[in-house]
């Protein structure tokens, strides 16, 4: 079956400008969850959703940072007046439930010049 | 606050000889725990997890991993590395109750034809 997608696979922006990444997961996985790797850094975790709503959103690194979830699939994570430390891959993963190993996908890699 | 270290940033190794990465946890209470694999240019990938029983877990392509709890460890091992195993590991750890996911920040595995 179809994996964890992710759109798009590369984003190029301008300093200030927002962005909006979007992630298909899994048909039928109720957990989803958003990760950032900067070059040569772990994953940092940036918030979980368990259908739609997020009860871990501990990870976002400021409130430029929102994400949401619609009917109980896809999820978008926005970034507002991007920063140059904005730069990074941003994955997404989801999970059967909240119990279960995780399924990545490609990834988005954001580039903020 | 919890935290996942992997020992070594980058290992090389020749062809057939044995591997060993380094994985501890920083908190105590019952643990999910997990290894994946990136492959260069692919998705992370789960190689084995540990949720109860056994603590000496099997994987896929002959991976396994040893969880200590006396010593929160979860060690990586493969008795012959391939070429193919050029990868990055992350050790991942997850706490029973909660639903939020912490990675190491990876070790590189280069092996040498």
């Amino acid at each position: 079956g179809a994996g964890v997608s992710q759109s798009p696979s590369n984003k190029v922006t301008e300093k200030g400008k927002d962005v909006e990444l979007r992630c298909d997961p899994i048909s039928g996985h109720t957990a989803l969850y958003w990760y950032r790797q900067s070059l040569g850094q772990g994953l940092e975790f940036l918030i979980y959703f368990q259908g739609n709503s997020a009860p871990d959103k501990s990870g976002l690194p400021s409130d430029r940072f929102s994400a949401e979830r619609t009917g109980g699939s896809v999820s978008t994570l926005t970034i507002q007046r991007t920063q140059q430390e904005d730069s990074a891959v941003y994955l997404c993963a989801s999970s059967l439930d909240g119990n279960y190993e995780q399924y990545f996908g490609p990834g988005t890699r954001l580039t903020v010049t | 606050a919890q935290s996942v270290s992997q020992h070594n940033h980058h290992v090389i190794l020749s062809e057939a000889a044995s591997l060993e990465l380094g994985c501890n946890y920083s908190y105590g209470g019952t643990v999910n725990l997990f290894w994946y694999v990136q492959y260069p240019g692919q998705h992370l990938q789960l190689l084995l997890k540990y949720f109860s029983g056994d603590p000496l877990v099997k994987g896929i392509k002959g991976f396994e991993a040893e969880f200590i709890k006396s010593k929160f460890s979860f060690n990586l091992r493969k008795p012959s590395v391939q070429w193919s195993d050029t990868a990055e590991y992350f050790c991942a750890v997850r706490r029973s109750y909660g639903q939020n996911f912490v990675f190491g920040p990876g070790t590189r595995l280069s092996v040498l034809p």
